[in-house]
């Protein structure tokens, strides 16, 4: 079962932050966070692990909540190239000949001037 | 370096043709992926192969089949293809199926069945 992000959409002025979330029906094991701007591969951003690991890089981000089954990707000060659409990728295990990404329908976001 | 390697990255195709979605990567990586991506719909997975020699279903695989041909190259086959497979097709991989590691993804191959 896909993972529910929210917003579906947003847009911002460039400088506003913004907040997207990804919940799940299940227990999680790790949460991946990937940008695809229009047209182009989708791009790892980050992973963040059971135990409550916050990574984050530059001024982008995250958190994992594993008893509310839920991660929240933080974009601060947002800039014209964070625009492209977001999407948050759950696994269940910590690996195995099973292991595989579940992905969410993604966050569209665009930074304007 | 060319990491993830689709061919071909645009074909168009008749309802009931055949067609095999070539992927390899030069990365040394056990697990490799074929997803889907549709308007609005996300990414899903269709096939995945964690190491060589084997092969798993993922959320949507009716249609398809794949070839995990060796390390390097996993293919994806429509025997007869379908308007509804009209999509984006991205392969992916990653270095073992552990939940610490990203996927990369290839440029993805657009696929048009009329």
């Amino acid at each position: 079962q896909q993972p529910v992000q929210s917003p579906q959409a947003v847009i911002l002025r460039e400088g506003e932050d913004a907040v997207i979330n990804c919940s799940s029906s299940k227990a999680l094991y790790s949460v991946h966070w990937y940008r695809q701007k229009h047209g182009e591969a989708p791009i790892f951003l980050m992973i963040l692990l059971k135990g409550g690991e916050q990574k984050g890089h530059d001024k982008i981000s995250a958190s994992f909540n594993e008893k509310k089954q839920q991660s929240s990707l933080y974009l601060t000060a947002s800039q014209l190239s964070y625009s492209g659409t977001y999407f948050c990728g759950t696994g269940t295990g910590s690996g195995g000949s099973n292991y595989k990404l579940t992905f969410g329908k993604g966050t569209l976001l665009t930074v304007n001037p | 370096n060319a990491g993830v390697t689709q061919t071909p990255k645009f074909q168009v195709l008749k309802t009931g043709q055949s067609m095999t979605l070539q992927c390899a990567q030069d990365m040394n990586h056990n697990s490799m992926y074929w997803y889907r991506q549709d308007p609005g719909m996300g990414l899903r997975l269709i096939y995945y192969s964690a190491s060589e020699g084997t092969t798993d279903k993922g959320e949507v695989p009716n249609g398809y089949n794949v070839s995990r041909l060796n390390k390097r190259e996993f293919s994806l086959r429509l025997e007869s293809a379908a308007p509804s497979q009209t999509s984006v097709y991205f392969c992916a991989s990653k270095p073992d199926s552990y939940s610490n590691q990203p996927q990369h993804f290839g440029d993805g191959t657009r696929l048009s069945i009329l």
